[in-house]
C-alpha cells in the first residue's frame, strides 16, 4: 500500500521559473513531512519539512505547503536553477516515528 | 559533524554469498535506520533501532536479513544467501530521539550477480 505518493515522475521547467512538486498521502495519522534532495550515487538530503500544524513553512527559494483536509502537500522553488536538479521525494512521519517515502519527482531545470 | 558513514559504497557478490554492511551515525544521534532503494522508487523501510534495541522490522526483511547495532553506536546488517533480487542502494540514516529529521549517510550499492 503506497501511503505516500508522487504521481509526477519527472518535471522539466526553465531556470528563473517555479517549480511545483506535489505529493498525496493517504494516512491520517502522519503528523510530520519532510522533502529530500537527492543526486545520483549519493544519500538523500534534507531539504524543508512542515508540522501538521502548520500549512505553510519557508526558507528561501524554497516553501511547503500544506493542505490536510486534501492530504496533499507542495514544494515550491522560486526561482528555479539549473542547480536544483536532482530527484525530490517527499516524506512522511507519524508521531516522530519512521519515514514514508513517495516514489521521487525528477526535477530537470534548462538554462 | 562528520555525518553518515556507510562501508562499503559498492559491493558486487555472486548469488549465494553472504554480504555484510556497516554504518556509522552521527555520534549523538540514538535512532538508526536501514532503507532499500530500487531504481525508479522512493526509499523503503526495513528496520529502526533506538540506542541497541530493534524497534520495529518491516515485512520487507526476510529472515535471510539480520541488523545489529551492539552496542548502540554503529550498524551492521546482513544479507545471507543472497538472490539477485537484493540488488539494491542500502541507505543508513540516523537522528535524534523526537525529531523526525533524518540525516542519510551515501548508501551502499549492492549488485548481485
Amino acid at each position: 500500500d503506497q501511503q505516500v505518493k508522487q504521481n509526477s515522475p519527472s518535471l522539466s521547467v526553465q531556470e528563473g521559473r517555479i517549480s511545483i512538486l506535489n505529493c498525496d498521502y493517504t494516512n491520517s495519522m502522519f503528523d510530520y513531512f519532510l522533502w529530500y534532495k537527492k543526486y545520483p550515487a549519493e544519500g538523500p538530503t534534507f531539504l524543508i519539512s512542515i508540522s501538521s500544524i502548520k500549512d505553510k513553512n519557508e526558507d528561501g527559494r524554497f516553501t511547503v505547503f500544506l493542505n490536510k483536509s486534501a492530504k496533499h502537500l507542495s514544494l515550491h522553488i522560486v526561482p528555479s536553477q539549473p542547480g536544483d536538479s536532482a530527484v525530490y521525494f517527499c516524506a512522511a512521519s507519524a508521531s516522530y516515528g519512521k519515514l514514508t517515502f513517495g516514489q521521487g519527482t525528477i526535477l530537470t531545470v534548462h538554462p | 559533524d562528520t555525518g553518515v558513514s556507510q562501508d562499503p559504497r559498492h559491493k558486487i557478490t555472486k548469488r549465494g554469498q553472504n554480504v555484510t554492511f556497516r554504518c556509522d551515525p552521527i555520534s549523538e544521534h540514538n535512532r538508526l535506520y536501514w532503507y532499500r532503494q530500487t531504481l525508479g522508487q522512493g526509499p523503503e523501510f526495513l528496520t529502526y533501532f533506538q540506542n541497541e534495541a530493534q524497534l520495529e522490522k518491516s515485512r520487507l526483511l526476510s529472515d535471510r536479513f539480520s541488523a545489529e547495532r551492539p552496542k548502540g553506536s554503529f550498524s551492521t546488517l546482513e544479507i545471507q544467501r543472497t538472490e539477485q533480487g537484493d540488488s539494491a542502494m542500502y541507505l543508513c540514516a540516523s537522528s535524534l530521539l523526537g525529531l523526525a529529521k533524518l540525516f542519510f549517510g551515501s548508501g551502499t550499492q549492492l549488485s548481485v550477480l
